[in-house]
């Protein structure tokens, strides 16, 4: 797998359930990053975990990471439709300067 | 709440013309950074700017593309002679540090939409 390789590809929930998206890399990481992108628009940064973290909230996020087995997750609880969107990992690995690597990328779809 | 601002939002150039693309990072940003994403594609990092000075590009970065900052709030990416390939989304970040020594996040702007006829 790629670094930075999310699943799954795409994700259709009911709103109100929560949606877990998945994140693998490869190489060592200072930190791990999700961000969001809304169809054609920007990245909104959501979050960042840093290497030495296991477990981090923020409002309906929660994001875990796992270093030995090279993995992070983000959950959204309670989604809304408003949630549809596009969900980045990125890693900023270890000694480099701070470049992001980026997944592919999970498609949220949120069904009102 | 401070953002990173790029213009134009849309850019439509004819293959060969140069083009600049612009951004005003956050104020008290020291680290500056152009990412492109190819339509349905992952974002690429292209390059990354600190005191003046590219501190790494990617292979995609090539004698074709150059950034600058000409003053003390902008940062430009120039792609000299573009081809159809160049087509892309654009996006600009910036962050308060870099290299490994903190671990900041690192805020996109909402891009500028290259298309190349």
């Amino acid at each position: 797998s790629q670094q930075g390789e999310e699943d799954p590809q795409a994700l259709s929930i009911q709103e109100g359930e929560n949606a877990t998206m998945n994140c693998s890399y490869k190489t060592s990481i200072n930190n791990l990053q999700w961000y969001r992108q809304n169809s054609g628009r920007g990245l909104v940064h959501l979050i960042l975990i840093r290497s030495n973290e296991r477990e981090k909230h923020s409002g309906r996020l929660r994001v875990t990471l796992d270093t030995s087995k090279k993995s992070s997750s983000l959950l959204i609880t309670a989604s809304r439709a408003a949630d549809t969107a596009s969900y980045f990992c990125a890693t900023d690995a270890s000694g480099a300067n701070s470049k992001l690597t980026f997944g592919k990328g999970i498609t949220l779809s949120v069904r009102p | 709440e401070p953002e990173v601002t790029q213009t134009p939002s849309h850019q439509v150039t004819q293959m060969g013309q140069e083009v600049i693309l612009r951004c005003v990072p956050i104020s008290n940003h020291l680290y500056f950074y152009w990412y492109r994403q190819i339509l349905g594609q992952k974002v690429e990092f292209l390059v990354s700017f600190y005191n003046n000075e590219i501190s790494e590009k990617s292979e995609i970065f090539d004698d074709q593309f150059s950034v600058e900052r000409p003053d003390g709030s902008n940062f430009t990416l120039k792609i000299r002679s573009t081809k159809l390939e160049d087509s892309a989304m654009y996006f600009c970040a910036s962050s308060e540090a870099g290299r490994g020594l903190m671990n900041t996040e690192a805020f996109f702007g909402q891009g500028t939409r290259l298309t190349v006829v």
